[in-house]
């Protein structure tokens, strides 16, 4: 089983500002199979990214995914207090089928 | 618009089965896609259990395969969770998802199952 590991594990930034949030695979991941989610407080996970960069229906360009291989990103630039949240980044592949990252929680400050 | 709606009991005994269904509307459950349940507990964050087919065919997490059954019920749009010999370590905030191309692309709003005496 591939484990995901995303770093940091809390960030605190100001409006406006660019966070970056990072997803490392124990094993190589195809671009087809990585995508991030949001979490906000209370609510249900929302897919943002799949095949690591294609923005799900509805997700503002302020949000970009890049990477391959072991190492994948997930910017969002001009962050607004909207932003505030968890977010996890997820593989499909080998059983079980879909793995998610521990998550990264964001502060908007 | 798509929607899943999770429903079923809100507190399970040790030992018992917990079942739980999600009602799809806006869209049928008859289209070429997947349907899985994933579940959210403070301890082991976001586990995936399993995903059905229109067709009846199934995945299962392995480790719950043991436990798990998951069926499709087509003429009434929706799926289910059966998840038996549950203990503490199952409680958690349970999610119905439709999957999309290898992502889980919409969700239901989650219900959560304690499982106490």
């Amino acid at each position: 089983e591939s484990v995901l590991t995303q770093s940091p594990g809390t960030l605190s930034v100001s409006p406006g500002e660019r966070a970056t949030l990072y997803c490392r695979a124990s094993q190589s991941v195809s671009r087809w199979d990585l995508a991030w989610y949001q979490q906000k407080a209370g609510q249900a996970p929302r897919l943002l990214m799949y095949a690591v960069s294609i923005r799900a229906t509805g997700i503002p360009d302020r949000f970009s995914g890049s990477g391959s291989g072991t190492d994948f990103t997930l910017t969002i630039h001009r962050l607004e207090p909207e932003d505030s949240a968890v977010y996890y980044c997820q593989q499909y592949g080998t059983p079980p089928l879909y793995t998610f990252g521990q998550g990264t929680r964001l502060d908007i400050k | 618009q798509v929607q899943l709606q999770e429903s079923g009991p809100g507190l399970v005994k040790p030992s018992e089965t917990l079942s739980l269904t999600c009602a799809v509307s806006g869209y049928s459950i008859n289209n070429d896609n997947w349907w899985s349940w994933v579940r959210q507990s403070p301890g082991k964050g976001l586990e995936w259990i399993g995903e059905i087919h229109h067709s009846g065919s199934t995945n299962y997490n392995p480790a719950l395969k043991s436990r798990v059954n998951i069926l499709v019920d087509r003429s009434k749009n929706q799926f289910s969770l059966k998840l038996s010999s549950v203990t503490a370590a199952d409680t958690a905030v349970y999610y119905c998802v439709r999957n999309g191309n290898a992502c889980l692309d919409v969700w239901g709003k989650g219900t959560t199952v304690t499982v106490s005496s």
